[in-house]
């Protein structure tokens, strides 16, 4: 079993709607969790993190953190053809200790 | 803001040869990892280091080691490149309790 699992796409959204992305972790002991946008050919880029239950926003981005559900989603707003990129979610803490654990991530497109 | 640096952003080897790739950051912290990506496979971490002269396998060392004599900078060495060791390879560090951040990464091709 993949420690954290994200939702299989790739995902194809019209521009100005909202993109769901969505994980979810095995070991109830991880306390921070990251978003990290990867576009084609670079690195990863951090774009969200979450430390307690609830939402975050931040700009066009809402990150939602449910431990009792041990459930992790991203929420993109009027979204836009440069968001389309690879989505990357990590769990941190539990028995990895020291590292992150990712998801194996998801292909958003964003379409015109 | 972080800074992560690999030494090359392009790289390309023969096979047999002992390659070495670098990585700095700037902002003293204790984390530092090494991870390559290849399509299909995500993300998979090679090796780790929590402190300088320390340094822990990950999930695929094999055909690798490091080293981190000072705090800022980690090395990673394939001791004798293999074509299946072509690949994108990310170096990143963290201090504890924070966000991870990468470098620009090093595309790595060994013929």
């Amino acid at each position: 079993q993949k420690e954290v699992e994200q939702n299989s796409g790739p995902l194809s959204v019209p521009e100005g709607a909202i993109a769901s992305l969505n994980c979810t972790y095995s070991d109830r002991g991880s306390q921070s969790f990251f978003w990290y946008r990867q576009y084609s050919g670079k690195s990863p880029e951090l774009i969200m993190s979450i430390y307690s239950n609830g939402d975050k926003e931040d700009g066009r981005f809402t990150a939602q953190l449910n431990k009792a559900s041990q459930y992790v989603s991203l929420l993109i707003r009027d979204s836009q053809p440069s968001d389309s990129a690879t989505y990357l979610c990590a769990a941190f803490g539990g028995t990895s200790y020291g590292k992150l654990t990712f998801g194996q991530g998801t292909i958003l497109t964003v379409h015109p | 803001d972080v800074k992560v640096t690999q030494s090359s952003r392009y790289l390309v080897k023969r096979t047999g040869e002992k390659v070495f790739l670098e990585c700095v950051q700037d902002m003293d912290h204790e984390n530092m990892f090494w991870y390559r990506q290849d399509p299909g496979l995500g993300l998979r971490l090679i090796y780790f280091s929590y402190d300088v002269k320390m340094k822990e396998k990950g999930d695929i060392p094999e055909g690798y080691s490091v080293s981190r004599e000072k705090k800022e900078r980690f090395s990673l060495i394939l001791e004798s490149a293999s074509t299946n060791q072509t690949s994108m390879y990310l170096c990143a560090s963290r201090t504890e309790m924070q966000p991870q951040h990468f470098g620009d990464g090093t595309r790595l091709s060994i013929l």
